[in-house]
C-alpha cells in the first residue's frame, strides 16, 4: 500500500524568508501524481502545487516551487518570501490514476512577523 | 461558479446514535469522495462515489455508508457512533477522466462531527 510520510509536526518562518517543507512516500508504481495542499484555520483544503511522475521537470508556481526526487521519493515543498497568509497546515498527497488522493499528516506552518 | 457545499457545519451527537452528513459537489463535477480528518491528522478516505455506485472504499467498517443521488450529491451516513468518530468530515468532488491527476479535487470546508 501506498504511504506518504511527513516528518516535520510543525514548522516556524519569519515573514520573507524561505521554508522547506518535507514529504517522502512509499508506492512500487511508476506513474502517479503528487500534490501539496494547504488547509487554513477555514478548515478547506486548497490545492497549492501538483507534480506528475514522468515528468522531470520541477512544478513552480508563484511562490511555490517543488523539489521532486522520484528515485529517493521525495516532495519537498519550498515556500519563498513567506507571507502572514501561508500560516496553516499544509499536507502532501499522492495518488495514482483513478484512485483516491493518499495524505500525510501535514505539517503544521506559522509565519511570524 | 458555486465549489463544494457541505451541511451541517457542525453537528453533536451521541454515542449509538447515527448521523446524516450532506455534499453538493462543484457545478459540473460528477464524483464524490469522503475523507475523516480526525484533530491534527491528515485526511483518511473513507469512499468515492460515480454514477451512484460505489466506486472505491478505504478502510473505515460498514458503519459508515453512502449513497449518491442523480443530481451528482451526497450523503455520508454513519451508524452506531462511537466517540472516536468525532472527527472534521471532508466532501471533494472532481470529474471523472477529465484532468483529476492534474487538477486534484475540490474540497469543501467540512463538517465538524462531535460525539459525545
Amino acid at each position: 500500500a501506498q504511504t506518504v510520510t511527513q516528518s516535520q509536526p510543525e514548522m516556524s518562518v519569519q515573514e520573507a524568508e524561505t521554508v522547506t517543507l518535507s514529504c517522502t512516500y512509499d508506492t512500487s508504481e511508476n506513474n502517479y501524481y503528487l500534490f501539496w495542499y494547504k488547509q487554513p484555520p477555514s478548515r478547506q483544503m486548497i490545492l497549492v502545487i501538483r507534480q506528475e511522475a514522468y515528468k522531470q521537470q520541477n512544478a513552480t508556481e508563484n511562490r511555490f516551487s517543488v523539489n521532486f526526487q522520484k528515485a529517493a521519493k521525495s516532495f519537498s515543498l519550498k515556500i519563498s518570501d513567506s507571507q502572514l497568509g501561508d500560516t496553516a497546515m499544509y499536507f502532501c498527497a499522492f495518488m495514482q490514476a483513478g484512485t483516491a488522493l493518499i495524505f500525510g499528516k501535514g505539517t503544521t506552518l506559522s509565519v511570524s512577523s | 461558479d458555486a465549489g463544494v457545499t457541505q451541511s451541517p457545519t457542525h453537528l453533536i451527537k451521541t454515542r449509538g446514535q447515527q448521523v446524516t452528513l450532506r455534499c453538493s459537489p462543484k457545478s459540473g463535477h460528477d464524483t464524490v469522495s469522503w475523507y475523516q480528518q480526525a484533530l491534527g491528522q491528515g485526511p483518511q478516505f473513507i469512499f468515492q462515489y460515480y454514477e451512484e455506485e460505489e466506486r472505491q472504499r478505504g478502510n473505515f467498517p460498514d458503519r459508515f455508508s453512502g449513497h449518491q443521488f442523480p443530481n451528482y450529491s451526497s450523503e455520508l451516513n454513519v451508524n452506531a457512533l462511537l466517540l472516536g468518530d468525532s472527527a472534521l468530515y471532508l466532501c471533494a468532488s472532481s470529474l471523472v477522466g477529465r484532468d483529476i491527476e492534474n487538477y486534484g479535487y475540490t474540497f469543501g470546508s467540512g463538517t465538524r462531527l462531535t460525539v459525545v
